[in-house]
């Protein structure tokens, strides 16, 4: 069975300052794969950033970065710079290798207060 | 932006009606997946469709169904509305191992 905890309902942030979003996973198999998604208020999910389960380095993409623990099943996502444009919800999703779906947690609403 | 579109974007249905809700694929993928996404929850899994056969289902009923087409574009189909299937309804559009997956802006059904 695979599970993901997001357990910051809301998150604020300053404007210009950096913020960390918690995510932790349950799985079985050795080889998974971990997604970010933000989510505005349009509704359209929007990709930012992959980390696979064998990758050595932490997955770096442009603010956004992701702080993997393998040990402790942890894949948090830090925001470097906070804009206001980057008040959303933010999701947390899984891949089992070879699986069909997406696993999602239950997401982070964050808000950058100017 | 993506170029996945979905339509409509919005509707309401009586319960017990029958709807379709439609999503574009991006050009390159032959993968769409469908989720079904509550308020206040995250997306949950319905089912995919790899080269216009379906490659796996979520834990829904078989009144949710679904088709891809040629163009690798596809339709969920949902009978027999429950107040229940109330929701934002999101396809993404992919490489079949989710690379390069892109999301639709959804459709929002309200049953009443």
């Amino acid at each position: 069975a695979q599970k993901i905890t997001q357990t910051q309902p809301g998150m604020f942030v300053q404007e210009k300052e950096a913020v960390t979003l918690d995510c932790t996973y349950d799985t079985s198999d050795q080889s998974y794969g971990l997604f970010w998604y933000k989510q505005p208020s349009s509704g359209e999910m929007i990709f930012l950033i992959y980390q696979g389960s064998y990758d050595e380095q932490n997955a770096t993409e442009g603010r956004y970065s992701l702080n993997f623990q393998k040990a402790r099943k942890s894949a948090n996502l830090v925001i470097s710079a906070s804009q206001l444009g980057d008040s959303a919800m933010y999701f947390c999703a899984m891949r089992q290798t070879g699986a069909n779906n997406l696993f999602f947690g239950t997401g982070t609403r964050l808000t950058v207060i100017p | 932006e993506t170029g996945v579109t979905q339509s409509p974007t919005h509707l309401i249905k009586t319960r017990g009606q029958q709807v379709t809700l439609r999503c574009s694929s991006q050009s390159g993928h032959n993968t769409v997946s469908w989720y079904q996404q509550a308020l206040g929850q995250g997306p949950q899994f319905i089912f995919q469709y790899y080269r216009e056969e379906e490659n796996g289902r979520g834990n829904f009923p078989p009144r949710f169904s679904g088709l891809q087409f040629p163009n690798y574009s596809s339709e969920l189909n949902v009978n027999a509305l429950e107040l229940d299937d109330s929701a934002l309804y999101l396809c993404a559009s992919s490489h079949r191992d989710y690379t390069e997956a892109f999301f639709g802006q959804g459709t929002r059904l309200t049953v009443v």
